[in-house]
């Protein structure tokens, strides 16, 4: 079965240091894969998707992210954070097919120290 | 601007009280879906809708019904709340098809208490 792993719970960072994220995700086929920002109170954004092409994706806000097949990963990083960027980061995989919804992992906070 | 709204933020309920959470869209998707978020426990599928009154169970269906009798409306029932439902619940919605359809709108969530 599909599955999305998200290593760490909570992180920490200093305004103005870079950032990154860990995902792992399990399915046979080629994956769509996407990182979506929910900040405190709010629903969930989309960051960014990647569903083929070039394996290195900008988002809004300044994120990125790298598709590593041969790691079954997508990592999400960010040069410079900034103390708006704290809230939970949601990576999730969507199976390829119609009718299906996307399977997450289960989150990680980010904390942001001045 | 697209749009999925949820219509309430905050609800609370009793114990065995009928609860309805509504979700309406604006974007003329076929697919709505019903995940609650619980901390640690990230986002778990509920029940989803690829179109008018078709209903599909997710992970959790024990204790939801859904109504969609709009292509617009999605509806949660918890048909006797308990306190182990105590959540938050979220709403989506996306457009029918493959690969560059698969993106999923989300609403702001409604946080119940069952108390």
């Amino acid at each position: 079965a599909q599955s999305v792993t998200q290593p760490d719970i909570h992180i920490t960072v200093s305004e103005g240091a870079s950032l990154e994220l860990r995902c792992n995700y399990s399915y046979g086929a080629t994956p769509y894969l996407f990182w979506y920002v929910q900040s405190p109170g709010q629903g969930l954004q989309l960051l960014l998707k990647y569903f083929s092409g070039d394996t290195l994706v900008q988002g809004i806000k300044g994120f990125e992210a790298e598709f590593k097949r041969s790691q079954s990963s997508f990592n999400l990083r960010k040069p410079s954070v900034h103390w708006s960027d704290a809230a939970e980061y949601f990576c999730a995989v969507a199976p390829n097919q119609a009718g299906t919804a996307l399977i997450f992992g289960k989150g990680t906070t980010l904390s942001v120290s001045s | 601007d697209v749009k999925v709204t949820q219509s309430s933020r905050y609800l609370v309920k009793r114990t065995g009280e009928k609860v309805f959470l509504e979700c309406v869209q604006d974007m003329d998707h076929e697919n709505m879906f019903w995940y609650r978020q619980d901390p640690g426990l990230g986002l778990r599928l509920i029940y989803f809708s690829y179109d008018v009154k078709m209903k599909e169970k997710g992970d959790i269906p024990e204790g939801y019904s859904v109504s969609r009798e709009k292509k617009e409306r999605f509806s949660l029932i918890l048909e006797s709340a308990s306190t182990n439902q105590t959540s938050m619940y979220l709403c989506a919605s996306r457009k029918s098809g493959l690969a560059g359809s698969l993106e999923q709108y989300f609403g702001p969530g409604t946080r119940l208490t069952v108390t």
